[in-house]
């Protein structure tokens, strides 16, 4: 069966640190991948898809990045990160862009 | 950032009891639909889905409603048992182009 594993769970980043939260998933190959960042509200944001090793698509300009160096595996980046960077955020599987698995989250806290 | 003061729907039931969590969504033209389960500091759990040319689908312990004519969605859970606590969304789309709903805390009581 498919897994998807995402870490850390939580992590505390001063303000202009760097940022990596890393995803992998197992069981299945070529998913479509995606990061989301889930507000207080619930409301749910994409922030990236990929389809494929080294495909990115970015839905809203921001202070991340994304990269996926390989079939399984996708993350989330920023060189410099902001107060406005805190949340929680979510890593998600697809077979082909139906259903969402989702990861376990990241809740990042940026101080 | 945080909301202070956010308040969901909440829905208390008896353990063994069933429960019934309802949605209700806006696009007409919404043709998948998705219920998850999320506790608390834990990401989203994929529940059930339904595609808008079905009435009923059904799971294990779990039925969903989809009545398109009002544009409403239910989620069913037989037996709720203590486990079963957690904030529920529906939710419209795929992956891609993927809305969750408001959600709504089940409680399940001893």
């Amino acid at each position: 069966s498919q897994t998807i594993h995402q870490w850390p769970a939580t992590l505390v980043q001063p303000v202009g640190s760097p940022l990596s939260l890393e995803c992998t998933v197992e069981g299945t190959s070529n998913p479509n991948l995606y990061w989301y960042r889930q507000a207080a509200g619930r409301g749910l944001q994409l922030l990236f898809y990929s389809v494929g090793i080294g495909q990115i698509s970015s839905e809203v300009p921001q202070n991340l990045s994304a990269s996926r160096p390989q079939d399984r595996q996708f993350i989330l980046s920023s060189k410099k990160l902001l107060l406005s960077d805190s949340g929680f955020y979510l890593c998600a599987w697809s077979p082909t862009n139906t259903e969402a698995f989702f990861g376990q989250g990241t809740r990042l806290t940026v101080v | 950032g945080e909301s202070v003061g956010l308040h969901l729907p909440t829905l208390s039931v008896q353990e063994g009891d069933n429960s019934i969590i309802n949605c209700a969504y806006s696009n007409s033209a919404s043709d998948y639909f998705i219920w998850y389960k999320q506790e608390s500091g834990k990401g989203p759990q994929f529940i059930i889905d339904i595609r808008s040319n079905m009435d009923k689908r059904q799971g294990q312990r779990v039925t969903v409603l989809l009545n398109k004519t009002v544009k409403h969605l239910s989620l069913q859970i037989a037996a709720t048992q203590p486990g079963d606590s957690a904030v529920y969304f529906c939710a419209e789309g795929t992956a891609r182009q993927l809305t969750f709903g408001s959600g709504t805390q089940l409680t399940v009581l001893p």
